[in-house]
């Protein structure tokens, strides 16, 4: 079964310094994948997603994410933080399931970014 | 604009009385999800319809059903809600392709569910 695996459960930067969210995945085949990002009490609205072609995906915001087949990675990642980015950020493969034909979406468990003046 | 519609956006519950969660689309999706959120925690799925197909997830408490009368709609029913049905549920929608894989997920703002 596919799984996602966000390292960081908690990250503060300061306001207009670079931020990098990890991402590793695990699945068999090419997955397509997803970042999605939740302020408090509100639904995820999508970042940017990969579903196949150039490696480096541009997202709304701001946001950009790169696709490491490698390491099975997608890194999100932002040159320049604002104070509105504080927020929780969730990767996320979406795949069949193992000898299934159900598509599932399946999340890590976000990391909160918390952003200082 | 095209968008997934959650109501209520709270709602306040009994212990044991049956509550009802709404979802609605103007996308033309033809797969719609339920998830539920608890604090700190991953959206987790319960179920998904592909068109009117109903897919529980193997977990899902039989206290959690699910209704889609039209391509528009999705409820979510708990029939009798315990204090650990305290949750945000969310509701999202994907359009599957020719081979039946979905694509993107488009999300409501929730329904956050108090139960006292």
């Amino acid at each position: 079964a596919q799984s996602v695996t966000q390292p960081d459960i908690h990250i503060t930067v300061s306001e207009g310094a670079s931020l990098e969210l990890r991402c590793n995945y695990s699945y068999g085949a090419t997955p397509y994948l997803f970042w999605y990002v939740q302020s408090p009490g509100q639904g995820l609205q999508l970042l940017l997603k990969y579903f196949s072609g150039d490696t480096l995906v541009q997202g709304i915001k701001g946001f950009e994410a790169e696709f490491k087949r490698s390491q099975s990675s997608f890194n999100l990642r932002k040159p320049s933080v604002h104070w509105s980015d504080a927020a929780e950020y969730f990767c996320a493969v979406g795949a069949l399931e193992s000898g299934g034909s159900n598509y599932k979406l399946t999340f890590g468990k976000g990391t909160l970014l918390t952003v200082n003046p | 604009d095209a968008m997934v519609i959650q109501n209520p956006r709270y709602q306040v519950t009994q212990f044991g009385k049956p509550v009802t969660l709404s979802c609605s689309q103007t996308l033309n999706h033809n797969v719609m999800y339920w998830y539920q959120q608890k604090s700190s925690q991953a959206p987790k799925l319960l179920f998904h319809y592909y068109d009117k197909d109903f897919n529980n997830e193997a977990d899902t408490p039989d206290n959690f059903q699910s209704r889609r009368p039209n391509t528009s709609f999705c409820f979510l029913d708990i029939r009798s809600p315990g204090l650990g049905d305290a949750a945000m549920y969310l509701c999202a929608t994907s359009r599957a392709d020719w081979v039946g894989r979905p694509e993107t997920q488009y999300f409501g703002p929730g329904t956050r569910l108090l139960v006292l």
